[in-house]
């Protein structure tokens, strides 16, 4: 499975654009890149998913290079409520040993 | 849906003391998995069902920890006997091998042994 790196952490404030930023040099040609969020005292829920290029939901946005060496995730104009870990994964659909890492602690201040 | 549901939420015993978690996965979720997170060393996977079946253990960190899936609704995480070093947040998750491989997780069981 492809190695991810990312920062341990990143401070905002409250109606800034927060990006984060993950390595994954070893990436695999059937692999997908998935983001988590986990709030404290729960388990992370799944955020965005993503192959190539661009991809947008409500929660956020996910920009991926051609060589799908990187990652950034997207989150606009964040809000306290934001303040989370965040996890980046790559793995194939069939992959099961997906290492969540340490992720990036988000701080939101007002 | 629900979505998973596992229980007790938190659980406070004593060294020595039997510890079983349960879960619920999301119906129709055909993999389910138990993951323990504490502060040092994140979220570990201890073992991963598929259609029932344990395919991969090799997390479970000792002999003291089992897991059993009889069924498609449900799962046990057993501790037994519980030590110290066994406190953490005890995660279950299930996942839709027909679909994209997004995991499901539930609330977490606080396991604190004393």
């Amino acid at each position: 499975l492809a190695k991810t790196t990312q920062p341990i952490s990143m401070d905002s404030y409250e109606g800034q654009e927060v990006n984060i930023t993950c390595s994954h040099n070893n990436i695999a040609t059937n692999d997908y890149i998935t983001w988590y969020q986990q709030f404290p005292s729960q388990g992370p829920r799944f955020i965005i998913q993503g192959y190539k290029t661009k991809v947008t939901n409500e929660v956020a946005s996910l920009f991926i290079p051609a060589d799908r060496k990187s990652s950034t995730l997207s989150l606009p104009r964040v809000s306290l409520s934001d303040t989370a870990v965040y996890y980046c994964l790559v793995g194939s659909s069939n992959d099961y040993k997906l290492s969540f890492g340490a992720g990036t602690t988000v701080t939101v201040r007002a | 849906d629900a979505g998973v549901i596992q229980s007790p939420r938190h659980e406070v015993t004593e060294m020595g003391q039997e510890v079983t978690l349960r879960c619920k996965p999301i119906s129709g979720h055909n993999s389910l998995f138990w993951y323990r997170q504490t502060m040092m060393r994140g979220l570990e996977l201890l073992i991963y069902f598929n259609n029932n079946v344990p395919i991969d253990d090799s997390g479970m960190p000792e002999d003291r920890f089992s897991a059993k899936m009889p069924n498609a609704s449900f799962s046990t995480l057993k501790i037994q006997p519980s030590e110290p070093r066994d406190s953490a947040v005890y995660f279950c998750a299930s996942r839709d091998l027909s679909g994209a491989n997004v995991l499901t997780f539930g609330a977490g069981s606080r396991l604190t042994v004393l």
